[in-house]
């Protein structure tokens, strides 16, 4: 069956250094993957999306992700942390049976100390 | 575009009464999602709609839910009677059809709903 893991509930990072959040999926076909983000008290934004194009993908705010389907991974990476960067992040994967559905990740909480 | 509209944003209802949580999509997204975010849960996908039309609603959790869309702009969510577990925030997203899986979604703000 299909799963994502976010292998981290929280991470906590110094501003400035950098950021890594770490998602690994199961799946039995090419999917598409997602992170999105969620501010407090606000909705989910979409980040970035890796559709079988170039496996290194640029999102908003400085923030990337590589697909490693020989990993089956697509961890979220951002060279230095800001404040603003303060939020939840959900990985998300394609659902094999549906062109509509997704299947969200529990979520990782990011904390950026001053 | 004024992106996903949800309304209202929040609401505080005594138990036993019925609420109704609203919703209009981006011009030209013709799949709607309803899904509730709780803590323990996180997101669970409750129904979503394409062209109007109820595709999945095997995440409603009871009875008690029901959603329409009536049509391409505009959605409800009800909740009747409703229960303290139900609080929870729920938000509306958007997509064009069959794409949803591929490009990804627009969310709404959110409602978060407090049933004492």
């Amino acid at each position: 069956a299909q799963s994502v893991t976010q292998l981290d509930s929280h991470v906590s990072v110094s501003e400035g250094t950098p950021v890594l959040l770490r998602c690994n999926y199961s799946s039995s076909y090419s999917p598409s993957l997602f992170w999105y983000v969620q501010h407090p008290n606000k909705g989910l934004q979409l980040l970035l999306k890796y559709t079988s194009a170039a496996t290194l993908v640029k999102g908003i705010n400085g923030f990337e992700a590589e697909f490693k389907k020989s990993e089956t991974s697509f961890h979220l990476t951002k060279p230095s942390a800001h404040m603003s960067d303060a939020a939840e992040y959900f990985c998300v994967v394609s659902e094999e049976t549906s062109y509509d559905k997704v299947i969200f990740g529990p979520g990782t909480s990011l904390s950026v100390i001053p | 575009d004024a992106g996903v509209i949800q309304s209202p944003r929040h609401e505080v209802t005594e138990m036993g009464q019925e609420v109704t949580l609203r919703c209009k999509p981006i011009s030209g997204h013709n799949s709607l999602f309803w899904y509730r975010q709780t803590m323990m849960r996180g997101l669970e996908l409750l129904i979503y709609f394409n062209n109007n039309v109820p595709i999945d609603d095997s995440g409603m959790p009871e009875d008690r839910f029901s959603a329409k869309m009536p049509n391409a702009s505009f959605s409800t969510l009800k909740i009747q009677p409703s229960e303290p577990r139900d609080s929870a925030v729920y938000f509306c997203a958007s997509s064009e059809p069959g794409t949803g899986g591929r490009y990804g979604y627009t969310f709404g703000s959110g409602t978060r709903l407090t049933v004492v």
